[in-house]
């Protein structure tokens, strides 16, 4: 079975810190997903992020880097340089493919201004 | 930008009602997601259709919940009789091929009172 944990429930920080968010997640398969959705307070969710378990080249997007590391099941959320707007919970999810997401319980991240 | 719309946005019923949620997917994907949020148990598969045929719908109370796809545009999701139990957050979500991301509707937020 696939599990995904958010060890981090809450974090607050001050706007321009960095920060964060860890993701573990347990799967037998070969062939997997990993992803990072946002739920701001208006409730949607907002897709991120994904890499699949062929590629562990970190990468950059804005504001926004991961770090996926097969040997430790991680996969790693780090916003800098945080703003106000970043506030939201995020959660991280596992799929074979297309199939069902199996989600973390999310972390809640408040940046304070 | 294609969006999963959901209808509706809100509702709020009284315990042994009939409730119709009903979910668009974006054009041209054949896999359609219903997850259910709920602050004790976090986002969690309810049912999904591949091509408009049921593949899984292992996390729906049978006797209570239906979920049908009448045509590619549409999906519905029922529960009959609502309890207040079922209050929570019902998203549909949308994908097409391996490896992508699901794209998620607004949600429904459902009271039974």
């Amino acid at each position: 079975a696939q599990k995904v944990t958010q060890a981090q429930t809450e974090i607050s920080v001050v706007e321009k810190e960095d920060v964060t968010l860890d993701c573990v997640y347990e799967t037998r398969d070969t062939t997997y997903y990993l992803f990072w959705y946002k739920q701001p307070p208006s409730g949607e969710l907002v897709f991120l992020i994904r890499r699949n378990s062929f590629d562990e080249q970190n990468e950059i997007s804005g504001r926004y880097s991961w770090n996926f590391q097969k040997s430790t099941s991680s996969f790693n959320f780090t916003i800098t340089a945080s703003q106000v707007v970043d506030s939201a919970v995020y959660f991280c999810a596992l799929s074979m493919g297309n199939t069902p997401l199996v989600f973390g319980k999310g972390t809640r991240l408040s940046v304070i201004a | 930008d294609a969006r999963v719309t959901q209808t509706p946005r809100d509702k709020v019923t009284e315990m042994g009602q009939e409730v119709t949620m009903r979910c668009q997917p974006i054009l041209g994907h054949n896999t359609v997601f219903w997850y259910r949020q709920t602050m004790m148990q976090g986002l969690e598969l309810l049912a999904y259709f591949r091509n408009r045929a049921p593949l899984d719908d292992s996390g729906m109370p049978k006797d209570r919940f239906s979920a049908e796809m009448p045509d590619a545009t549409l999906a519905t999701l029922k529960i009959q009789p609502s309890e207040p139990r079922d209050s929570a957050v019902y998203f549909c979500a949308s994908g097409t091929r391996q490896g992508q991301p699901q794209h998620f509707g607004d949600g429904t937020r459902l009271s039974i009172l």
